[in-house]
């Protein structure tokens, strides 16, 4: 079974500029959390979907961060524009059930110079 | 504000020495409790989970968990290189559908 995937592995762009991040979750499973972190910091919450619908997004930081996942499959995260705070390490995570017993990929580094 | 704190380590033990990891949680309502291992640069892998206080064993990992006192820890019995990692400790509370993680420590097990 494929575990979640996450495309792509590091992205480099430049203040302004957007970045759009994929997350293929583990097929079957409804809900897909993004979570981020920040160097030196702890792994935070940014938002929960439930199938294709926003069960959860407090965790967004703002307005320049949107979220999707069309037909309750993969899901996309646009960061427009990014900003130097933006950079860190995104990870998408997958459940079935359990809000905890989440299945996550491996992240998407991205660096805003 | 949830805030869940880790002793960032590293923690260093020989091979063979049962490694110690501790975590906090400020949220007395929390319910849930995990611990993730993740190797550098790859993903957090869900180990362990706790609901109820008291111990919890699989394998060579045992959970511990104190609501009174608000701790919860991850033991590691006869440590293994290649347990080096690592670990976050998160908490779910009741009514929320995210999980609060700590920084995670650094475990480091020495041949």
């Amino acid at each position: 079974e494929a575990g979640v995937t996450q495309f792509p592995s590091h992205s480099v762009i430049e203040k302004g500029q957007t970045v759009t991040l994929r997350c293929d979750p583990i097929s079957g499973h409804d809900n897909l959390y993004w979570y981020r972190r920040v160097m030196g910091k702890e792994i935070k919450f940014l938002l929960h979907f439930v199938k294709e619908s926003k069960q959860d997004e407090s965790g967004m930081p703002n307005n320049r961060f949107l979220a999707e996942r069309t037909g309750g499959t993969y899901s996309t995260l646009k960061v427009q524009p990014a900003e130097l705070e933006d950079s860190g390490v995104y990870f998408c995570a997958s459940s079935h059930l359990s809000v905890g017993e989440l299945f996550f990929g491996e992240g998407s580094r991205l660096t805003v110079l | 504000q949830k805030e869940v704190e880790q002793n960032s380590g590293p923690l260093s033990v020989p091979e063979g020495a049962i490694a110690s990891l501790n975590c906090t949680y400020s949220d007395r309502g929390s319910q849930s409790f995990f611990w993730y291992r993740q190797y550098s640069g790859k993903s957090p892998e869900l180990i362990m989970f706790i609901y109820s206080n008291g111990d919890k064993e699989d394998g060579r990992f045992t959970a511990q968990l104190n609501k009174a006192s608000q701790y919860v820890s991850l033991l590691i019995r006869d440590s293994q290189p290649s347990d080096s990692a690592t670990y976050l400790c998160a908490v779910n509370s009741p009514g929320y559908s995210t999980l609060t993680f700590g920084k995670g420590t650094m475990l480091l097990v020495s041949p």
